[in-house]
C-alpha cells in the first residue's frame, strides 16, 4: 500500500498568513494526488484534484503542486473560513489512502 | 443541487451486520462511479471501498475485504454498504462520496454525504 505522510500535524496561524502544508507519498504517484477540507461535525470538501486543478466553486487563495512523490497545499492569505483540517489523499493505487491531516489553527 | 443522503447506521454487536444505504438525486445516478469513506471518532479519513458507475469494478480496503460488499441499485438511484463480521474497530461515520466527473473513476470524491454513525461496542 502507498502511505502518505502530511507535515505539519496542526499548524497556528493569523489571518492574512501564507500556510503551506506538504504531503508526501511512500512510492511515485505522479499527479494523483487530491487535497480536501474537512470542518468540524461536517463531510470533507475536495479543493484540489490530479495535484494542482483548483475544484470549481474553490478559492482561488488554494492552490496545489507537486508530482511524484512531494506535493504542497498553499493557503496564500488564510481567512477566518479556512481554519480545518486538510486531508491529502493518493488517487493512483488501490487502496487509496489518505494523510493523517493537518490542522489549521487559529493563532 | 447534488444530494448524498446516507442512513442505516446504528449500534451492533461484534460479529453483526449492518447494510448502509446512499440515496442519491440530482444528477445521473448510472453515470457516476460511487465511493465509501469512513471516519473512526477524532481520527483521519479512511477509504472503504468503491463501485465503478457501469458496476464492473470494485475495490476494497484491505481492513474490510472479504466483510463488506459495495453494490448500487440505479433504478433506486442508491449506493449500499453491506457489513459483516463487525468489529470493534469498524465504528466511524460512514460517508458516500461521488465521483468528481461521470464516465471514469479518477478517484476524487466530489461531493460528499453528511455521514452515518455506525457503533460496534466492546
Amino acid at each position: 500500500d502507498i502511505q502518505m505522510t502530511q507535515s505539519p500535524s496542526s499548524v497556528s496561524a493569523s489571518v492574512g498568513d501564507r500556510v503551506t502544508i506538504t504531503c508526501r507519498a511512500s512510492q511515485d504517484i505522479s499527479s494523483w494526488l487530491a487535497w480536501y477540507q474537512q470542518k468540524p461535525g461536517k463531510a470533507p470538501k475536495l479543493l484540489i484534484y490530479a495535484a494542482s486543478n483548483l475544484q470549481s466553486g474553490v478559492s482561488s487563495r488554494f492552490s496545489g503542486s507537486g508530482s511524484g512523490t512531494d506535493f504542497t497545499l498553499t493557503i496564500s492569505s488564510l481567512q477566518p473560513d479556512d481554519f480545518a483540517t486538510y486531508y491529502c489523499q493518493q488517487a493512483g493505487r488501490y487502496p487509496l489512502t489518505f494523510a493523517g491531516g493537518t490542522k489549521v489553527e487559529i493563532k | 443541487q447534488v444530494q448524498l443522503v446516507e442512513s442505516g447506521g446504528g449500534v451492533v454487536q461484534p460479529g453483526g451486520s449492518l447494510r448502509l444505504s446512499c440515496a442519491a438525486s440530482k444528477f445521473t445516478f448510472n453515470s457516476y462511479s460511487m465511493h465509501w469513506v469512513r471516519q473512526a471518532p477524532g481520527k483521519g479519513l479512511e477509504w472503504v471501498a468503491v463501485l465503478s458507475y457501469d458496476g464492473r469494478d470494485e475495490y476494497y480496503a484491505d481492513s474490510v475485504k472479504g466483510r463488506f460488499t459495495i453494490f448500487r441499485d440505479n433504478s433506486k438511484n442508491t449506493l449500499y454498504l453491506q457489513m459483516s463480521s463487525l468489529r470493534v474497530e469498524d465504528t466511524a461515520v460512514y460517508y458516500c462520496a461521488r465521483e468528481r466527473s461521470d464516465y471514469v473513476t479518477r478517484n476524487w470524491f466530489d461531493p460528499w454525504g453528511q455521514g452515518t454513525l455506525v457503533i460496534v461496542p466492546s
